[in-house]
């Protein structure tokens, strides 16, 4: 079965350090997104993505995040300059068509800003 | 805004019980997902609802659109069934097809 793969599964970063998170998306899904989930909370949407461009993005996103499909193949998230309130887990997912068939979540990378 | 809730909040069941969890949510959507979350954190789908009812082994899924509440039943539960149960709406049309999330409800199988 298509997977969404993610990396790393675990990222230390110190605080105001930029890191990455990578996501392979599956290749035939057209909608790309980043969601978070902070220990004990919700998941919560950061950003949708498709046509190779942002479609919606919550207030949580801001100048510091942005994210890329450099090659046709990977997601990347960008946060530019980390704080502590930035740890959580990130899950990337993917969806075919606009009622969601074969939406599926990577397997999340967990950030630690310390 | 839509605002998705799900009660319990917290299960504790013993094995074979018939075991619910509810979510109700504020406005009109396209469909509810219902997610499965393990330990150690990874997100798997378990139904996409938009009308009645989809059975998949244990698990029956039910919506009430005009209710706006959902249901998630597991039959003769069992301890690997011991996960977070999640359901998210959706509202699909245009460019994004966001999840807005409910809290989740922490469910305990006790062999």
């Amino acid at each position: 079965e298509p997977e969404v793969t993610q990396t790393p599964s675990h990222q230390v970063t110190q605080m105001g350090q930029e890191v990455i998170l990578r996501c392979v998306p599956i290749s035939n899904h057209l909608y790309f997104y980043w969601y978070r989930q902070i220990l004990g909370q919700k998941v919560e949407f950061l950003v949708s993505f498709y046509n190779n461009e942002i479609s919606e993005k919550s207030e949580i996103f801001d100048d510091q995040f942005s994210v890329e499909r450099p090659d046709g193949s990977n997601f990347t998230l960008k946060i530019r300059s980390t704080k502590l309130e930035d740890s959580a887990m990130y899950f990337c997912a993917s969806s075919l068509w606009t009622d969601n068939y074969g939406y599926t979540f990577g397997s999340g990378t967990r950030l630690t800003v310390v | 805004k839509n605002e998705v809730e799900q009660s319990p909040q917290n299960l504790t069941a013993q094995e074979g019980e018939f075991i619910t969890i509810n979510c109700s949510y504020s406005v009109g959507i396209s469909a509810l997902h219902w997610l499965q979350q393990h330990p150690g954190g990874g997100i798997v789908s378990l139904f996409m609802l938009s009308s009645g009812k989809k059975k998949h082994g244990r698990l029956i899924a039910t919506i009430n659109i005009q209710e706006k509440h959902s249901s998630l039943h597991i039959t003769a539960s069992h301890p690997r069934d011991s996960a977070v149960y999640i359901c998210a709406s959706l509202n699909y049309g245009g460019a994004t097809n966001k999840l807005i999330f409910g809290t989740g409800t922490l469910l305990a199988v006790q062999p």
